[in-house]
């Protein structure tokens, strides 16, 4: 059971460019979470899918960002027109269900360079 | 805004010694989980303590909550230096789905 996978690991975009981050949930996974961090600091929750559906986007910055989860699929994380200030470690986790007392499982990141 | 914040920062230790990381929130939570990450890499789950829960064990891991204070502390027995990593605490609240991390506690283990 292969875990959660992103891809690709290293992004690298110029400013104005657009960003496509994938996300592919651990099998049987239907929960997918996208979360944000800067050097030396915590994870910021950015957005929680599920099929078809986002259920929580509190956490995006409501221009350039987008998120879905097609009902076949991995997750896509988009940003468009990339800033400096994008430039981060992008992690997405999944969980099997509403992850209330489940933990989540974290890919590996994709990590954006905007130069 | 519900916040897990680690304390300290930052901690030195040598290998054998136990290493202590706390944590504090600011709001009801349904459970709370500590979250280790090497450098360059992903989270790793390391264990979920739920609300009504006072202390957990895992290994060489000890967590306790104490829901009245808004605090919880991971206790690391006997380190070794491939514990060498970040530690987070994330909380779930009562309100929402969302999953707050803390800014993380830095663990050195010199061998």
């Amino acid at each position: 059971n292969a875990g959660v996978m992103q891809n690709p690991r290293h992004l690298v975009r110029r400013r104005g460019q657009e960003a496509r981050l994938r996300c592919s949930p651990m099998k049987g996974h239907s929960h997918v979470y996208w979360y944000r961090q800067l050097p030396e600091e915590g994870l910021k929750f950015m957005v929680y899918l599920q099929k078809e559906n986002i259920i929580d986007e509190s956490g995006m910055p409501k221009e350039r960002f987008s998120a879905e989860f097609p009902k076949e699929g991995p997750s896509i994380l988009r940003i468009q027109q990339v800033v400096r200030g994008d430039s981060a470690a992008y992690f997405c986790a999944s969980s099997p269900l509403d992850r209330g007392g489940y933990e989540q499982y974290f890919g590996p990141g994709t990590r954006l360079t905007v130069t | 805004s519900q916040q897990g914040e680690e304390d300290p920062q930052a901690l030195s230790i040598q290998e054998g010694e136990n290493a202590t990381m706390n944590c504090s929130y600011k709001t009801s939570i349904n459970n709370l989980q500590w979250y280790r990450q090497n450098s360059g890499r992903g989270l790793v789950h390391l264990i979920l303590i739920r609300s009504n829960e006072r202390e957990k064990h895992s290994g060489r891991l000890r967590v306790t909550l104490d829901t009245s204070k808004k605090s919880s502390s991971l206790l690391i027995t006997a380190s070794r230096a491939a514990d060498t990593a970040s530690y987070f605490c994330a909380t779930d609240g009562t309100g929402g789905f969302k999953t707050i991390f803390g800014a993380g506690t830095r663990l050195f283990v010199k061998a």
